[in-house]
């Protein structure tokens, strides 16, 4: 069964800082990674997907991701970080038929002046 | 843009109320799901459909049930509402799996408060 673990429940940074969101998965099939962001009372939005084609990913807002299979890891990050990136970030991976979604706990990244 | 609303942004329930959350997509999307969203435990699927009239369960469908009568329409209904179910109730919609895109689209959810 798939399964993802984030690794931080929070995470702080500084303005400018690198920004590096902690994401383990399971599968026992090739995975579909995905993360997505959500903004305060607002719903989930996709930044980027890992579909095979290659193992390093770019998203949108500067965000990227690389895939590692021998890690089992799928972890986000950007160079640096704006104030505006602070949101709740989940890490997600295909579970199954009819696309199904398996979503990790979450990580609330906070960036501070 | 695929674009995924739902009917209300607040709700505030009694405890023993039926509940009505609705949810339209309009890219004509043949999966549509349900989730609950709760600190610290991220996004729980409650039902999905994958066609008209088609459901099934997903981890937590307990006190919950869904009605799929158009494709672009899918509704979460809770027959009598209780505290717990207080939370952030998110619907998305996905293409049919084999079309070569995975991702699901969300709506902006529903935080619904049963007192």
């Amino acid at each position: 069964a798939q399964s993802v673990t984030q690794l931080g429940s929070h995470v702080s940074v500084s303005e400018g800082a690198l920004v590096l969101l902690r994401c383990n998965y399971s599968s026992s099939v090739p995975p579909y990674l995905f993360w997505y962001v959500q903004y305060p009372n607002q719903g989930l939005q996709l930044l980027l997907k890992y579909t095979s084609a290659a193992t390093l990913v770019k998203g949108i807002n500067g965000f990227e991701a690389e895939f590692k299979k021998s890690e089992t890891s799928f972890h986000l990050t950007k160079p640096s970080a704006h104030m505006s990136d602070a949101a709740e970030y989940f890490c997600a991976v295909l579970s199954g038929g009819y696309n199904k979604l398996i979503f990790g706990a979450g990580t609330r990244l906070a960036v501070h002046p | 843009d695929v674009k995924v609303t739902q009917s209300s942004r607040y709700l505030v329930k009694r405890t023993g109320e039926k509940v009505f959350l609705e949810c339209v997509q309009d890219m004509d999307h043949e999966n549509m799901f349900w989730y609950r969203q709760d600190p610290g435990l991220g996004l729980r699927l409650i039902y999905f459909s994958y066609d008209v009239k088609m459901k099934e369960k997903g981890d937590i469908p307990e006190g919950y049930s869904v009605s799929r009568e158009k494709k672009e329409r899918f509704s979460l209904i809770l027959e009598s509402a209780s505290t717990n179910q207080t939370s952030m109730y998110l619907c998305a919609s996905s293409l049919t799996a084999g079309t070569g895109e995975r991702e699901q689209y969300f709506g902006p959810g529903t935080r619904l408060t049963v007192t």
